[in-house]
């Protein structure tokens, strides 16, 4: 099955900067890509993904890029503010799976 | 609208009791997750409903779990003999379809199970 791996595992910036989060994926017929976002003690919620046929998407502050040939894509949160501080969780599947194969999550913390 | 709602919020249990946890999906979702999150892990997926379907049942750890999915609506994962690796934050999701992945799924609040 997919196997999905974060990096780094935590990850502090200061407020202002950008802060970067890598994933790779193992299966090569994945083609959808989410990103969650969980702050301490709420649900995850969505807060961007990305299919196979496009290399970048952004939306306002947050960005996610995909490189298919090396199996990882990456969230790009410029401006960091305090309230960017949480677990974010990348996913990967593919169109007809049921399931979305997790990371183990990313802690970033945002220093004001 | 309302969102996806579970109960209870927090259970601590002794080590061999049964407990059910319960999910109230969004109204008019079709398709419902259950997962588990362990203390600095990912969310390890664990059974997926849609609609009238055979469940998905391929990530369940062992056989002491099962889960139900009644009308299509209400569902309740149950952990019996539980044992210390259970504990764990049990959360639930619905999407308003399943098969297309594409669809957001959308978390409940989780239940925090504690086995002593």
């Amino acid at each position: 099955g997919e196997n999905v791996e974060q990096h780094p595992s935590t990850l502090s910036v200061q407020e202002g900067d950008s802060a970067v989060i890598k994933c790779t994926y193992s299966d090569s017929a994945s083609n959808y890509f989410p990103w969650y976002k969980q702050e301490l003690g709420k649900r995850p919620q969505l807060i961007i993904d990305i299919r196979s046929n496009v290399g970048e998407k952004k939306d306002q502050r947050i960005a996610v890029t995909l490189n298919k040939t090396a199996k990882h894509f990456s969230l790009h949160i410029t401006e960091t503010q305090p309230e960017d501080s949480a677990v974010y969780f990348c996913a990967a599947s593919y169109y007809g799976n049921n399931r979305l194969a997790f990371g183990k999550g990313n802690q970033v913390v945002v220093i004001p | 609208g309302a969102g996806v709602s579970q109960s209870p919020s927090n259970k601590v249990t002794e080590k061999g009791k049964d407990v059910e946890l319960r999910c109230d999906p969004i109204s008019g979702h079709t398709a419902l997750y259950w997962y588990r999150q362990s203390l600095g892990q990912g969310l390890e997926f664990l059974i997926y409903f849609q609609g009238n379907s055979a469940p998905d049942k391929s990530g369940l750890p062992s056989d002491r779990f099962s889960a139900e999915r009644t009308g299509g609506s209400v569902s309740t994962l149950t952990i019996q003999r539980t044992q210390q690796e259970d504990s764990a934050v049990y959360l639930c999701a619905s999407s308003l379809q399943g098969g297309a992945v594409y669809n957001e799924q959308f978390f409940g609040p989780g239940t925090r199970l504690t086995v002593l």
